[in-house]
């Protein structure tokens, strides 16, 4: 159990293009759901925690107009990010966490590698 | 600022040995306490979960709780070269309603052959 799923594991585009990343909990309802990026030999850093229904909760330094994140329902999150340049090339990963109890774990999506040429 | 500090290593051990990973955190009233590891490349992956203060086992991996010394490590039994990986610490913020996590800097460990 507690399987989530995120699409695309790659992505190289040019410069200047929006590219959107999928986050699905298969087999679990996920209230909130977590967006993460990692630099190479880096920890992860949190960007944003995702609502369901509601306005996501940003980090500080993370710019909301840039990193477009939509949870419109309980299994699925999308992160935007917008006019992508290649200072934002890494690897992003999304969790989800399931809301009965309050000791649940985030479940990590398998990442997706980020490119920008 | 909540804060997770762990070695960042790399710790070396051969294969059949034990290793052990260390992790301290500075908020007291966190509740919840996780171990991950992730392959290089990839993403984190859920090794363990304890909540409560002493010893939690699950096969070959050994968790360990001292809510009063702030501190929470991983032991790993028998070590072999599929144990290599960065092993990260994490921390559910004290009050968090949203189960947001404070996650160390990660030990990466070398099992060698």
């Amino acid at each position: 159990g507690a399987v989530v799923s995120q699409h695309p594991s790659r992505v190289i585009c040019k410069s200047g293009t929006s590219v959107k990343i999928e986050c699905r909990s298969l087999d679990f309802q996920a209230t909130t759901m977590f967006w993460y990026r990692q630099f190479p030999k880096q920890s992860l850093m949190l960007m944003a925690t995702s609502n369901e229904g509601s306005k996501a909760t940003y980090e500080q330094g993370v710019e909301k107009d840039k990193f477009l994140i939509n949870h419109a329902s309980l299994t699925l999150s999308t992160l935007t990010v917008t006019s992508a340049h290649p200072e934002d090339s890494s690897f992003y990963i999304c969790s989800a966490r399931q809301e009965w109890g309050t000791n649940q774990p985030q479940h990590f999506g398998d990442g997706t590698r980020l490119s920008i040429l | 600022q909540k804060e997770v500090e762990q070695n960042s290593g790399p710790l070396s051990v051969p294969e059949g040995a034990i290793a052990s990973l260390n992790c301290t955190y500075s908020d007291r009233v966190s509740q919840s306490f996780f171990w991950y590891r992730q392959y290089s490349g990839k993403s984190p992956e859920l090794i363990m979960s304890i909540y409560s203060n002493g010893d939690k086992e699950d096969g070959r991996f050994t968790a360990q709780l001292n809510k009063a010394s702030q501190y929470v490590s991983l032991l790993i039994r028998d070590s072999q070269p599929s144990d290599s990986a960065t092993y990260l610490c994490a921390v559910k913020a004290g009050g968090s309603t949203l189960g947001r996590l404070y996650f160390g800097r990660g030990t990466q460990l070398t099992v060698w052959p």
